[in-house]
């Protein structure tokens, strides 16, 4: 069975630019879920994808947004960079449906995101 | 305020000692409350699942909920340098929809 996966590991962007993170399910789930996790922070929920819909979103704006696929892998972009948003983004995936009781939810690695 | 606070230490302790992490919330909503162990450089992992109210033992690991006081705690029980890493509890409300709110993490070195 393959945990999640997220690419790449590491990545520098500059103010203004827009960027692309990518992220793999585990094996079976339906479900993904974003968050951003600042230096010495806990993670903060972005959004979260089932089936292939927005099912809740966070206190984030507008340009970071997401899809999530047919095979379930799914995608976080990021307009307009600020330099507050050089962070760790975690995909986390779990079986739905997310309205039921407590799912667990599995964390891939992280992207690094640092915005110069 | 923030909605889950979290001492983030770091704590320091030598191997064999019990450590005790804790954190507290606002949001009486929450009902399922997880302690997540996260090393450097790597993803959260889940190392203890409660629901609601009571106490959960997992080898070394006991997990405490006292939701009348909203305070969490995690017990490890003779410590070991490998249970070094940051320690994030994390919570979700009923019909909360598998979204969870964290804590800042508390960082444990365990030393020799």
């Amino acid at each position: 069975e393959t945990g999640v996966t997220q690419s790449p590991t590491h990545l520098i962007k500059t103010r203004g630019q827009q960027v692309t993170l990518r992220c793999s399910s585990q094996s079976g789930h339906n479900t993904v879920s974003w968050y951003q996790q600042a230096l010495g922070q806990g993670p903060q929920f972005i959004f979260q994808y089932y089936r292939e819909e927005e099912n809740g979103r966070g206190n984030f704006p507008p340009r970071f947004s997401g899809l999530q696929f047919p095979n379930y892998s799914s995608e976080l972009n990021v307009n307009a960079l600020e330099l507050d948003d050089s962070a760790l983004y975690l995909c986390a995936s779990s079986l739905g449906p997310p309205k039921s009781s407590y799912n667990e939810q599995f964390f891939g690695p992280g992207t690094r995101l640092t915005v110069l | 305020q923030k909605e889950v606070e979290q001492d983030p230490g770091p704590l320091s302790v030598p191997e064999g000692a019990i450590v005790s992490l804790n954190c507290t919330y606002s949001n009486s909503a929450f009902q399922y409350f997880m302690w997540y162990r996260q090393y450097s450089r790597k993803g959260p992992e889940l190392l203890m699942y409660t629901y609601s109210s009571g106490n959960k033992e997992d080898g070394r690991f006991t997990a405490q909920v006292d939701k009348s006081s909203k305070y969490i705690s995690l017990f490890i029980r003779d410590s070991q340098p490998s249970d070094s890493a940051t320690y994030l509890c994390a919570m979700i409300p009923t019909g909360g929809g598998n979204k969870l709110t964290f804590g800042t993490g508390t960082q444990l070195k365990v030393e020799l």
